[in-house]
């Protein structure tokens, strides 16, 4: 199967800096890839589609400019936490569509990246 | 919009017996229905799937899964647990082609000796 993969896999920074999550389809191209947050013992929020080559759509509550997502290249997708702060703590996971999977929407999920900002 | 509800926060059950996860989504039209497994600190593995046909789906793990439209459920079964699957089981609808998964809040299994 199509695999994804997530870098870095934990990471800790203090307040106030900037943290660069990445994401990336190992052996497929992905046009949509997709970042979701994911609070302890919580499910999966959406936080936004991440097209190849345009701007992300966020969903709404997400602040844009404080999460800035950039998708490149055909696999790879980054997600910058700017300016972190103790509530954006969280464990973050990427997926990403393959068109060529033969599945509807079927989305590979990365291992995701725990982020915890002290 | 869809929206996709688990009932159960928590479930325990011994090894050996059988489990049924449940899931109930809302949705227009025949939705697309996943089922993901999540070990602690893990990203999520897909169990199985529904986009149409037979209604009865095999996954991975020995796991199965039934949609009934007239209950708009698809829950989740395996006859006999091992300790292994403990963790957390997230159920997922999706729309269209392009649309993201809309997640259930998850339900926890615990497996007991």
């Amino acid at each position: 199967g199509a695999v994804v993969s997530q870098h870095p896999s934990w990471v800790i920074c203090k307040s106030g800096t900037s943290v660069k999550i990445e994401c990336r389809s190992l052996d497929f191209q992905a046009t949509t890839m997709f970042w979701y947050r994911q609070f302890p013992k919580q499910s999966l929020m959406l936080m936004a589609t991440s097209n190849e080559g345009s701007k992300a759509t966020y969903e709404q509550g997400v602040e844009k400019d404080k999460f800035l997502i950039n998708h490149a290249s055909l696999t790879l997708s980054t997600l910058t936490v700017t300016s972190a702060h103790p509530e954006d703590s969280s464990f973050y996971i990427c997926s990403a569509r393959d068109p060529t999977s033969g599945s509807f929407n079927e989305q590979f999920f990365g291992p995701g990246t725990r982020l915890t900002v002290l | 919009a869809q929206s996709v509800t688990q009932p159960d926060i928590h479930i325990t059950v011994s090894e050996g017996a059988s489990l049924e996860l449940r899931c109930n989504y809302s949705y227009g039209a025949t939705p697309y229905l996943f089922w993901y497994v999540q070990s602690p600190g893990q990203g999520l593995q897909l169990l199985l799937k529904y986009f149409s046909g037979d209604t009865l789906v095999q996954g991975i793990k020995g796991f199965e899964a039934e949609f009934k439209r007239s209950q708009s459920s698809f829950n989740l079964r395996k006859p006999s647990v091992h300790w292994s699957d403990a963790a957390e089981y997230f159920c997922a609808v999706g729309a269209s082609e392009n649309t993201p998964l809309v997640f259930g809040k998850g339900t926890r299994l615990s497996v007991i000796a």
